[in-house]
């Protein structure tokens, strides 16, 4: 059964990075048929698209994200990360990763994990 | 950047009322458009894939509809495990970008 497991740090500092792994189990990460994404959603608010990767292919990112996150894959532990540099307090949040079918949309996620940025 | 618009943001109805969602883009994401649906502490689970294929294991009161730039999701008749939040998100490239969501409340 295909699952997606958050793991990280719960608290972090304000200017720190951010360092969030997603271990996936039931279904290999080294496909063409998926995209691997990060999703967070702040308190209060709505979901918001990080970015993905794709096997043996580029990275894209939100836009406003772009100059502070890194998104890789380690597919000898069948895992992606997100690493998002230089945080501040509105990086607080749920952040979620997921499986993004082509063609379809993110059709499997983890429970998500919650991210605090506070001294 | 695709932008989403959803609307309304907040919707009231009732148990058995019909209710529409609707997500306008920027610009034409032609049929590359899917719904999810998110219940606070749990994962959003996708409902309806390429504007109107409806999931596995969704139930068939959930449909959705529109190409181009306007999309809607309609509930049918609504059961008390509707009552969420639902997103859109648009997948047209490589920038999947989220509607600003519809907190869907009992009335």
């Amino acid at each position: 059964q295909m699952q997606l497991q958050e793991s990280g740090p719960g608290l972090v500092k304000p200017s720190e990075t951010l360092s969030l792994t997603c271990t996936v189990s039931g279904d290999s990460i080294s496909s063409s048929s998926y995209y691997w994404a990060w999703i967070r959603q702040p308190p209060g608010k709505g979901l918001e698209w990080i970015g993905f990767i794709k096997y043996r292919g580029n990275d894209y990112y939100d836009p406003s994200l772009e100059s502070r996150v890194t998104i890789s894959m380690d597919t000898s532990k069948n895992q992606f990360s997100l690493n998002l540099r230089s945080l501040t307090a509105a990086d607080t949040a749920v952040y979620y990763c997921a499986r993004h079918l082509i063609y379809y949309g993110l059709h499997y996620w983890g429970q998500g994990t919650l991210v605090t940025v506070s001294s | 950047d695709i932008q989403m618009t959803q609307s309304p943001s907040t919707l009231s109805a009732s148990v058995g009322d019909r209710v529409t969602i609707t997500c306008r883009a920027s610009q034409s994401i032609s049929g590359w458009l899917a719904w999810y649906q998110h219940k606070s502490g749990k994962a959003p689970k996708l409902l309806i894939s390429k504007a109107s294929s409806l999931e596995s294991g969704v139930p068939s009161r959930f449909s959705g509809s529109g190409s181009g730039t306007e999309f809607t999701l309609t509930i049918s008749s609504l059961q008390p495990d509707d009552f969420a939040t639902y997103y859109c998100q648009e997948y047209d490239g490589y920038l999947h970008s989220f509607g600003q969501g519809t907190k869907l409340e009992i009335k």
